[in-house]
């Protein structure tokens, strides 16, 4: 069964703190890691991440993979109330009967709380 | 843009009551997929379709059942909600059958008393 763990569960921190956030996983062939975003509503998409080593960035996020020891880091720099949101990682692997379309499983998510 | 767009935003049922969430895409997505929010759980998949007259189930379908009769529309149907069915529920949508990001409705909050 495919699994993605995802550390901390929540984490408080000032302004201006730098945070990093992680991702296990456990998938019968991978094929992508994903990074979402979710506020109130919705998960919006942060970033996608299928080579090992290949650092994704956007503004003060950063986003790197290692498939060899199968995690993920999200980086957030100079942190704002505004990056305040739960922060969930997603794994896709095809089924393993070979046909169809690509899984997606999320972990549980980090609760990353930014206080002024 | 709409996007993913998810019908009604908020909902109370009672137990053993029947009822669809809508979910429509203006993207021309292929894959199409639901899944429900429970706190602790993370995002659970349900049910999901490939394409117009596909679908599949996910990890959790008991209970839902869904159809996919063109590309735009993918509802989900609770036959007899149950409280264990309260949740939120998220609908999304991709190009492709995998390779792309999913892109998610605002969600349905539901409560079954």
């Amino acid at each position: 069964e495919d699994k993605v763990v995802q550390s901390p569960l929540s984490l408080v921190v000032h302004e201006g703190d730098t945070v990093t956030l992680n991702c296990s996983y456990e998938v019968t062939n991978f094929r992508s890691l994903l990074w979402y975003k979710q506020e109130k509503k919705a998960p919006t998409f942060l970033f996608m991440l299928t080579s090992s080593g290949i650092e994704k960035k956007s503004g003060r996020l950063s986003s790197i993979l290692d498939k060899k020891e199968l995690f993920s880091i999200l980086n957030i720099t100079a942190t704002q109330t505004g990056d305040s949101a739960v922060y969930l990682c997603a794994v896709t692997a095809p089924p393993l009967s070979g046909g169809g379309a690509d899984g997606l499983t999320f972990g549980k998510g980090t609760h990353l709380i930014i206080q002024p | 843009n709409a996007g993913v767009t998810q019908t009604p935003k908020f909902q109370v049922l009672k137990t053993g009551q029947s009822m669809t969430l809508q979910c429509a895409q203006d993207m021309n997505h292929e894959y199409m997929s639901w899944y429900r929010q429970d706190p602790g759980m993370g995002l659970r998949l349900i049910h999901y379709s490939v394409g117009a007259g596909i679908t599949d189930q996910g990890e959790v379908p008991n209970g839902y059942n869904v159809s996919r009769s063109t590309t735009e529309d993918f509802p989900l149907r609770l036959l007899s909600a149950a409280p264990s069915q309260t949740s939120v529920y998220f609908c999304a949508s991709r190009q492709g059958q995998g390779g792309q990001p999913q892109h998610f409705g605002d969600g349905t909050r539901l409560s079954i008393l």
